[in-house]
């Protein structure tokens, strides 16, 4: 059972419209929560990063919040452009062993019209 | 953008041939991935390497092999393709942001191969 739940699966919104994309997860021992941005045919790209001491985090128009009690993750983009569609992918990273195993959500697929 | 690069970008090739799909960074990252990706579906992590003459396997089972001999490259070979091999590959690399914090590597993905075997 994947360990990391993105809802929801696909999204359509119109331009300029705000947008919340939500993760959940049961990854223990948590270390940190990333989200990233995969548009299509190519690789991811990180957005932001957060550890279990932050619950909120910005990069431009997008925020990510980070509730580790309930172990859920949103991403909201604000006043979205067209170049926002693309798939975003939810991380989870443990901590236990060095390398840090990553668990990936299988993303949510945002399609912005103009 | 990170310096990443995957070739080829897209392959198509019969059953049974051998293929090395490549990776190369520029950025001198120690950690280097691979992971295979389907349509609609997550990363699965199949190889990774700490550094020159490091390999690991990863999560998910794969018949492909990997090698290091220098650092900014990292070459994934399939010996005979088979049609449950098509998928799409994304090479990744990352340096610790955080001295011994597990998981603190931010990674940077390559532009990744979609390969398909016929």
């Amino acid at each position: 059972k994947n360990q990391v739940e993105q809802s929801p699966q696909s999204l359509i919104i119109l331009e300029g419209k705000n947008c919340t994309l939500q993760c959940n997860y049961t990854v223990s021992p948590f270390s940190n929560l990333r989200w990233y941005k995969q548009d299509t045919g190519r690789g991811p790209v990180s957005l932001t990063i957060m550890t279990f001491s932050e619950n909120t985090k910005s990069n431009g128009r997008y925020t990510a919040t980070l509730d580790a009690d309930t172990k859920q993750s949103s991403l909201h983009i604000t006043a979205s452009q067209l170049s926002d569609s693309a798939s975003y992918i939810c991380v989870v990273s443990d901590r236990g062993s060095t390398l840090g195993r990553l668990y990936f959500g299988r993303g949510t697929q945002l399609t912005v019209w103009p | 953008e990170a310096d990443i690069y995957q070739t080829p970008r897209y392959l198509v090739i019969g059953t049974g041939k051998k293929i090395t799909l490549e990776c190369s960074q520029t950025m001198g990252h120690d950690k280097m991935y691979w992971y295979q990706q389907d349509p609609g579906m997550e990363l699965h992590l199949i190889h990774y390497s700490y550094g020159v003459n490091s390999t690991e396997k990863g999560d998910l089972s794969s018949e492909s092999t990997v090698s290091r001999i220098r650092t900014e490259h990292f070459p994934l070979t399939l010996e005979s393709a088979r049609p449950s091999h098509t998928s799409q590959y994304l090479c990744a690399s990352s340096v610790s942001l955080t001295p011994g914090l597990a998981g603190g590597d931010t990674q940077y993905f390559g532009p990744g191969t979609r390969l398909t075997v016929l």
